[in-house]
C-alpha cells in the first residue's frame, strides 16, 4: 500500500496567517493526489484535485502544488471558517489511501 | 443538485452484519462510481472500496475484502454496503462518496452513517 504522510499533524495559526501543509507519498503517484477539508461532525469536502486544481466553489486562498511524491497545500490569509482538519489522498493505486490528517487550530 | 442520502444510525452486536444504503439523486447514476470510506471515532479517513455503478465491478482494500459487499440497484439509484462479522473496532461513521471521474477523488459525500458495535 502507498503510505501518505502529512506534516505537521497539528498546527496553530491566527486569522490572516499563511500556512502550508505537506504530504509525502511513499512512492510516485504522479498527480493522482487530492486534498480534503473536514469540519467537526461533517463529511469531508474536496478542496483540491489532481494536485493543484481547485474544486468548484473553493476560494482562491487555497492552492495546491507538487507531483510525484511531494505535495503541499497552502492557505493564504486564513479565515475563521478554515480552521478544520485537512487530509491528503492518493487515487493512483488500490487501495486508495489517506494521510493521517492535519488539524488546523486557532492560536 | 447532487445529493447522497445515507440510511440511519445502527447499533449492532459483535458478529452481526450491517447494511448501509446510499441513495443518490441529481445526476446520472451510472456516470459516476461510488466510494465507501470509514472514520472511526476521533480518527482519520480510511478507504474501504469502490463500485463501478455502470457494471457493478468493485475494487477493495484487502483489509475489508471478504467481509464487505457493495451492491447497487440502478433502478433506485442506490448503492448498498454490507459489512459482516462486526467487531467493536468496526464502530465508525461510514460515508459513501461519488467519484469526480472514474475511480477519482470524491466530490460529493453522503452525510455519514454511524454504526456502533457493542454487546
Amino acid at each position: 500500500d502507498i503510505q501518505m504522510t502529512q506534516s505537521p499533524s497539528s498546527l496553530s495559526a491566527s486569522v490572516g496567517d499563511r500556512i502550508t501543509i505537506t504530504c509525502r507519498a511513499s512512492q510516485s503517484i504522479s498527480n493522482y493526489f487530492h486534498w480534503y477539508q473536514q469540519k467537526p461532525g461533517k463529511a469531508p469536502e474536496l478542496l483540491i484535485y489532481a494536485a493543484s486544481t481547485r474544486q468548484s466553489g473553493v476560494p482562491s486562498r487555497f492552492s495546491g502544488s507538487g507531483s510525484g511524491t511531494d505535495f503541499t497545500l497552502t492557505i493564504t490569509s486564513l479565515q475563521p471558517e478554515d480552521f478544520a482538519t485537512y487530509y491528503c489522498q492518493q487515487t493512483y493505486t488500490t487501495p486508495q489511501t489517506f494521510g493521517q490528517g492535519t488539524k488546523l487550530e486557532i492560536k | 443538485q447532487v445529493q447522497l442520502v445515507q440510511s440511519g444510525a445502527e447499533v449492532k452486536k459483535p458478529g452481526a452484519s450491517v447494511k448501509v444504503s446510499c441513495k443518490t439523486s441529481g445526476y446520472i447514476f451510472t456516470d459516476h462510481g461510488l466510494h465507501w470510506i470509514r472514520q472511526a471515532p476521533g480518527q482519520g479517513l480510511e478507504w474501504m472500496g469502490w463500485i463501478n455503478t455502470a457494471n457493478g465491478h468493485t475494487k477493495w482494500s484487502e483489509k475489508f475484502q471478504g467481509r464487505t459487499t457493495i451492491t447497487r440497484d440502478t433502478s433506485a439509484a442506490t448503492v448498498y454496503m454490507e459489512l459482516s462479522s462486526l467487531r467493536s473496532d468496526d464502530t465508525a461513521v461510514f460515508y459513501c462518496a461519488r467519484d469526480r471521474e472514474f475511480y477519482g477523488p470524491a466530490d460529493y459525500w453522503g452525510q455519514g452513517t454511524l454504526v456502533t458495535v457493542s454487546s
